[in-house]
């Protein structure tokens, strides 16, 4: 079945450490994006892709890093210039045109600093 | 730029009752608008949406939304919930751009 992967599903960060997401998916989608979900607020963009090797910063980008090598891949870097990283990070692609198609969405990875 | 309220925060109800979720937007042009719900520890899941054509649109499990232009709402109703409706709900809006701004959510929660 197509879908998206996100792994691990919970991660643990020492202070000053770099981390890094997984997202994997199968679909054949072009666009590709991470949110960051806090309780309350609802869904904030933090990166965003439309074609490989390509990609532009959303609304919270600090602190964070992306590459789009593969079509397939969208991994996201958590670095330590990012202050208050835990939170509950969803990786999401679409095809082309979101308006027509929406959103699909992974599961999600839940980050806790330690 | 397109920006979504989602009017309550939490909304409690007892089974089988019915549940009005709401929803409003602003944007300066076309929109496309969109009911996501998301269970614990999960992902988004697409409800239903909203794209042209009938302004009531309907999900499979009986949910069912109206877009009101006048209004620049996208409320969320289903006449009898049940507890396996206990969720969050998110209302998305995308415009010609293809960004999709999201809601703050409502916790919808269905008690026995």
């Amino acid at each position: 079945d197509g879908g998206i992967t996100q792994s691990p599903k919970y991660l643990f960060r020492k202070e000053g450490q770099n981390v890094t997401l997984s997202c994997e998916q199968n679909l054949n989608h072009d666009a590709m994006y991470w949110y960051r979900q806090d309780p309350g607020q609802g869904l904030r963009l933090i990166y965003y892709s439309q074609i490989v090797n390509d990609f532009q910063k959303g609304d919270i980008a600090e602190g964070y890093s992306v590459s789009r090598e593969k079509k397939e891949s969208f991994p996201l870097t958590v670095t330590s210039a990012q202050k208050n990283p835990t939170a509950f990070y969803l990786c999401a692609s679409s095809m082309g045109g979101v308006g027509n198609y929406g959103y699909t969405f992974g599961s999600g990875t839940r980050l806790t600093v330690v | 730029a397109q920006s979504v309220t989602q009017l309550d925060s939490q909304v409690p109800v007892f089974e089988e009752a019915p549940v009005e979720l709401r929803c409003n937007y602003s944007s300066s042009v076309s929109v496309y608008l969109f009911w996501y719900v998301q269970y614990p520890n999960q992902g988004l899941q697409l409800l239903l949406k909203y794209l042209s054509g009938s302004t009531l649109v309907k999900s499979i499990n009986g949910f069912e939304a109206e877009f009101n232009k006048s209004q620049t709402s996208f409320h969320l109703r289903k006449p009898s919930v049940h507890i396996s409706d206990t969720a969050e709900y998110f209302c998305a809006v995308s415009g010609n751009n293809n960004d999709m701004r999201f809601g703050a959510g409502t916790r919808l929660t269905v008690k026995p």
